[in-house]
């Protein structure tokens, strides 16, 4: 079972640059999130979406934007890189939006 | 503001002794209660959920449930150096799509 698969695992990119992390669930999950997490800190939340075209922002949305174009995928988009953007970065999906969440691997972002 | 408040540690247990990890969270209407376990440099993974009162039990593991007093709780018992990680607590209010709310974690580590 492959769950929650995120691609690239790891990634370093220069000030201002752009780049989309890739998200996708083969569980048939209606729920997925976006989190990023700094070091010794829990995890924030970006984005989340409820359905196929539907998207809504988190915690901490700006410098992000995502799409939901179909129930398996939920990529996120960085513009214009910045260092505060260093983090960890995790995807998750759940079934119902009060149940456990199920998380990818994680990509390992560093903006330089 | 939803808040999910942990120690954040490191607490140290000897080997084959009792952990006892412990959550409080500010929104009232909460109904749904995480814990997770997190190795250095892994994705976050469920150890237990728990949406009512009292104490539920799996294993080795034993979540504790308090909504009058805000308040989660998560025991280990017979400790093992391999349950050395970081443990998250995350709660999620009533049916609320906008994912889960996590603490910062707390650092266990089990002495052999």
């Amino acid at each position: 079972n492959a769950g929650v698969t995120q691609t690239p695992k790891f990634r370093i990119l220069k000030i201002g640059q752009s780049m989309t992390l890739q998200c996708t669930q083969d569980m048939n999950h209606n729920y997925m999130y976006w989190y990023r997490q700094d070091p010794g800190m829990g995890l924030k939340l970006i984005y989340y979406s409820v359905g196929a075209g539907i998207t809504d922002k988190g915690e901490v949305p700006n410098g992000y934007n995502v799409s939901r174009s179909t129930t398996e995928d939920f990529p996120l988009r960085l513009e214009l890189a910045a260092p505060s953007q260093t983090s960890v970065y995790f995807c998750a999906s759940s079934s119902q939006g009060n149940t456990e969440a199920f998380f990818g691997q994680g990509t390992r972002l560093t903006v330089v | 503001q939803k808040e999910v408040e942990q120690n954040s540690g490191p607490l140290s247990v000897p080997e084959g002794a009792i952990a006892s990890l412990n959550c409080t969270y500010s929104d009232r209407g909460s109904q749904s209660f995480f814990w997770y376990r997190q190795y250095s440099g892994k994705s976050p993974e469920l150890i237990m959920f728990i949406y009512s009162n009292g104490d539920k039990e799996d294993g080795r593991f034993t979540a504790q449930l308090n909504k009058a007093s805000q308040y989660v709780s998560l025991l280990i018992r017979d400790s093992q150096p391999s349950d050395s990680a970081t443990y998250l607590c995350a709660v999620n209010s009533g049916g609320g799509a906008d994912g889960l709310t996590f603490g910062k974690g707390t650092h266990l580590i089990i002495q052999p």
